[in-house]
């Protein structure tokens, strides 16, 4: 069965800190990944994804994460922290490609000032 | 990127009522369309996929006679919640994948807020 594990169900970090969203998988085939942020009220936005190649992965507003296959995780990054950050960060899998996505539980993301 | 427009974007119903919820994929034809079920502070759970011109597969556990979709375009499709009841107050938020293919990616609708009162 395929499952995701978010660590962290809030992180708080400060404005112009690094900021680290963990992310772990289980997938019995070869998965695709993918990091959704969501603000307030509003549906998901793509922040980047893993499919094949490269493991590591740029995204939008300057985020990236990196597929490690020996871990099976799929953390999320961004090397300084803007307040507009703040929201709700969803890890996915997608077993074999673009099939159904199995979210993680999320995790709330704050910054302060 | 491909948009996905969801209508409405908040409803309130009375207990007892049904409410359609609609899913259009604005300047792309989706063959398949997702739709997920937000508890507050809680993740997205799938509850069912629906292909163009056939019937929906529904999720384990998931009410099939209460959350009724139509996927009749390749544009559209839409749930309806029958006979709702506070329970069923929840963020709904479907997605749709672009092509015809199966390795393409889905594109997600901004949510319907639904409060049952």
């Amino acid at each position: 069965a395929q499952s995701v594990t978010q660590l962290g169900s809030h992180v708080s970090v400060s404005e112009g800190a690094l900021v680290l969203l963990r992310c772990n998988y289980s997938s019995s085939v070869p998965p695709y990944l993918f990091w959704y942020v969501q603000y307030p009220n509003q549906g998901l936005q793509l922040l980047l994804k893993y499919t094949t190649g490269a493991t590591l992965v740029k995204g939008i507003n300057g985020f990236e994460a990196e597929f490690k296959k020996s871990e099976t995780s799929f953390h999320l990054t961004k090397p300084s922290a803007h307040m507009s950050d703040a929201a709700e960060y969803f890890c996915a899998v997608s077993p074999g490609g673009y099939n159904k996505l199995i979210f993680g539980a999320g995790t709330r993301l704050a910054v302060h000032p | 990127g491909a948009v996905v427009s969801q209508h409405p974007s908040w409803v309130i119903c009375k207990s007892g009522t049904s409410v359609k919820i609609e899913c259009r994929s604005l300047d792309f034809q989706a063959t398949t369309m997702f739709w997920y079920r937000q508890f507050p502070k809680q993740s997205l759970m799938l509850m069912a996929t629906s292909n163009e011109g056939s019937k929906a597969t529904y999720e384990q556990g998931v009410e099939k006679d209460k959350f009724l979709i139509n996927h009749a375009s390749l544009t559209l499709s839409t749930l309806t919640v029958t006979s709702a009841h506070p329970e069923d107050s929840s963020f709904y938020i479907c997605s749709a994948r672009d092509g015809q293919g199966l390795n393409t990616e889905a594109f997600f609708g901004q949510g319907t807020r639904l409060t049952v009162v």
